[in-house]
């Protein structure tokens, strides 16, 4: 079994400050992790993927995530956030049996970024 | 390339009715995956795809929900009857044909925001 618990519903930072989006995991298998990003009216648009290889994962627009086993976490940061950015964040994790795959999102967190 | 395209992107019926969503994947795409969003909540698996034949069905709610994918190609997910609870939105994605380990992405569509009154 999977899941993941995204800490925050809501975020609201100012244009220029960091941003973090937090993401914790749990998965019985080695897992597969995603941050997705949806802009009202648009659908789910991948920024960043973790697949076993390096554990610090560079995405598009200034953003990437950094794969913590020990604390199970895979939180999102960009370190200056931009108007743009201001949209729906999913953690996801997959899982894979045989060739039967599914992804299991988080709940969403909510990025305002205000002037 | 065209990406993942739903049909309609919103559709309001009332209860009882029979609505039926279409999702076109990006071509080539063997996988082809329906996800639900229900308002307050997280998105949530319905069933996968390969080409033609259901793989996972697991997230179907239960049978009123149909789910086809004539040719391997577009696929049409069918509400008959409609209930308020059905109301939500949602999505298609597809991907490649993938083997073993995970890591290969999964595109979305639109989604199609369904609303039974």
């Amino acid at each position: 079994a999977q899941s993941v618990t995204q800490l925050d519903s809501h975020v609201s930072v100012s244009e220029g400050t960091p941003v973090l989006l937090r993401c914790n995991y749990s998965s019985s298998y080695s897992p597969s992790l995603f941050w997705y990003v949806q802009h009202p009216n648009k659908g789910l648009q991948l920024l960043l993927k973790y697949t076993s290889a390096a554990t610090l994962v560079k995405g598009i627009n200034g953003f990437e995530a950094e794969f913590k086993k020990s604390e199970t976490s895979f939180h999102l940061t960009k370190p200056s956030a931009h108007m743009s950015d201001a949209a729906e964040y999913f953690c996801v994790v997959s899982a894979i049996t045989g060739t039967a795959s599914k992804l299991t999102f988080g709940t969403g967190t909510r990025l305002q970024v205000t002037l | 390339e065209a990406g993942v395209t739903q049909f309609p992107s919103h559709s309001v019926i009332e209860k009882g009715q029979t609505v039926t969503l279409r999702c076109d994947p990006i071509s080539g795409h063997d996988n082809l995956y329906w996800y639900r969003r229900v308002m307050g909540k997280e998105i949530k698996f319905l069933l996968h795809f390969v080409k033609e034949s259901k793989q996972d069905e697991s997230g179907m709610p239960n049978n009123r929900f149909l789910a086809e994918r004539t040719g391997g190609t577009y696929s049409t997910l069918k509400v008959q009857p409609a209930e308020l609870e059905d109301s939500g939105v949602y999505f298609c994605a597809s991907s490649t044909v993938h083997q073993g380990q995970g890591g290969y992405e999964q595109y979305f569509g639109p989604g199609t925001r369904l609303t039974v009154t």
